[in-house]
């Protein structure tokens, strides 16, 4: 079945580097995705999306990647400051017009 | 503008219970969208409503319900709770849908079944 994943559950940035938060997906006919944001004890909220028919989308210190061929993701967060720390979302609209949520990536920011 | 509001934040209900959640969405928004998140699942949508029709499920049982009012504000009910349904459900609004438009989240509820 469809289905959208993270490569790494956890990852740890210093302060000032940049980040890369990857997911895969299984959908080859998936034409929107999006990536969401999640701080401890709020709501997800709205990153960046992408269609299928762009390569790359920029945003403010943000960067989605889409490789159509090897079916992946990422999100870029340049200069990781300490209010970056959340757990990232990517989600994909499937063939039934709902949103696949992967697992999720915590995202720690060391000083 | 207020953002979506739910009600109530925290529960604690025990098995067989039935249990109501509320969500009002941001004035003017007319689609809700209602999702379970459980640690290590994400989140796994649950169904979505817009002018006070449901327009799409996912794979819930019949156990989990929902409605929508005139006002757009929003309710899920859970039948016969069992522990598994223990998580946090959130409610997401749009102008259009979730797909269509941006969504805004609210805090959630907490549901712990005992």
């Amino acid at each position: 079945g469809e289905s959208v994943g993270l490569h790494l559950p956890t990852l740890s940035v210093q302060e000032g580097d940049n980040s890369i938060i990857n997911c895969a997906y299984s959908n080859s006919a998936s034409d929107y995705f999006i990536w969401y944001k999640q701080e401890s004890g709020k709501g997800p909220q709205f990153i960046i999306d992408i269609r299928s028919n762009m390569d790359k989308r920029q945003g403010q210190r943000v960067t989605v990647l889409l490789n159509k061929t090897v079916k992946h993701l990422s999100l870029q967060i340049a200069a990781t400051q300490p209010g970056d720390s959340a757990v990232y979302f990517c989600a994909e609209k499937d063939s039934n017009y709902q949103l696949i949520w992967g697992a999720g990536t915590k995202l720690i920011i060391k000083p | 503008k207020a953002g979506v509001t739910q009600t109530p934040r925290y529960l604690i209900k025990t098995r067989g219970q039935q249990v109501t959640l509320s969500c009002s969405p941001i004035s003017g928004h007319r689609s809700v969208s209602w999702y379970q998140q459980t640690p290590g699942q994400g989140l796994q949508f649950l169904f979505e409503y817009f002018s006070e029709t449901q327009r799409n499920k996912g794979n819930f049982p019949g156990r989990f319900s929902g409605r929508q009012f005139s006002n757009s504000r929003s309710e899920m009910n859970v039948s016969t709770l069992e522990l598994g349904d223990s998580a946090l459900y959130l409610c997401a609004s749009s102008l259009a849908g979730q797909v269509q438009n941006e969504q805004y989240f609210g805090p959630g509820t907490r549901l712990t079944v005992t």
